[in-house]
């Protein structure tokens, strides 16, 4: 069964700290792996997009790595800011003729002043 | 670009009366979701157009549940009688390619029922 596991479900930190999410999956074939960020009442917005062959990538204070071989993906936020403050859902596309998104449930992040 | 417009933001109705939620995708873009989202279960997939062809409905709940696209800039979700379960927030999507690159959300619907 195609699954995708976040931790931790809900993270508080202090501004100005880093912390780093995980996502772990079980999906095949693998495609892709997208992290995405949804405020509050808003709709989620894409981060980052990694393919089989990308360890790293960056988006500002986001770095985003992923370990095909252990189905890992990780997100690291840098330097936090208040506005940081949101949930962050690991998003895992099974390649099946068009791609289809398996999301995982999210980490709930509060960036506290 | 305005982006995916839906409507309403939000809806309250009763137990048993037709909710139509609509969604008008990125101009250009040849897909088109429909998500619902709970705080049990997350995001799930309802519906794929892809070029205004229904490709994979297999997450609509039941029949009570219904999605059109007529054409390339408008999708319709609609739901027939609605339950108090099916209270969540419908999100719609659109994307270029058949959704092999960047998925592009709205702000999606809030419906309650009561």
């Amino acid at each position: 069964k195609n699954q995708v596991e976040q931790s931790p479900q809900s993270l508080i930190i202090l501004e100005g700290k880093n912390c780093t999410l995980q996502c772990n999956y079980t999906v095949s074939p693998f495609s892709n792996l997208r992290w995405y960020k949804q405020d509050t009442g808003r709709g989620p917005v894409s981060l980052t997009i990694m393919t089989f062959s990308e360890n790293t990538k960056s988006n500002g204070r986001y770095t985003a790595t992923l370990d095909a071989d252990t189905k890992q993906s990780s997100l690291h936020i840098t330097a936090s800011q208040l506005s940081d403050s949101a949930s962050y859902i690991c998003v895992v596309s099974v390649s099946t003729g068009f791609q289809k998104l398996v999301f995982g449930t999210g980490t709930r992040l509060l960036v506290s002043p | 670009d305005a982006g995916v417009i839906q409507s309403p933001r939000h809806e309250v109705t009763e137990m048993g009366q037709e909710v139509t939620l609509r969604c008008k995708p990125i101009s250009g873009h040849n897909s088109l979701f429909w998500y619902r989202q709970t705080m049990m279960r997350g995001l799930e997939l309802l519906i794929y157009f892809n070029n205004n062809v229904p490709i994979d409905d297999s997450g609509m709940p039941e029949d009570r549940f219904s999605a059109k696209m007529p054409n390339a800039s408008f999708s319709t979700l609609k739901i027939q009688p609605s339950e108090p379960r099916d209270s969540a927030v419908y999100f719609c999507a659109s994307s270029l390619n058949q959704g092999t690159g960047e998925l592009f959300f709205g702000e999606g619907s809030r419906l309650t029922v009561l």
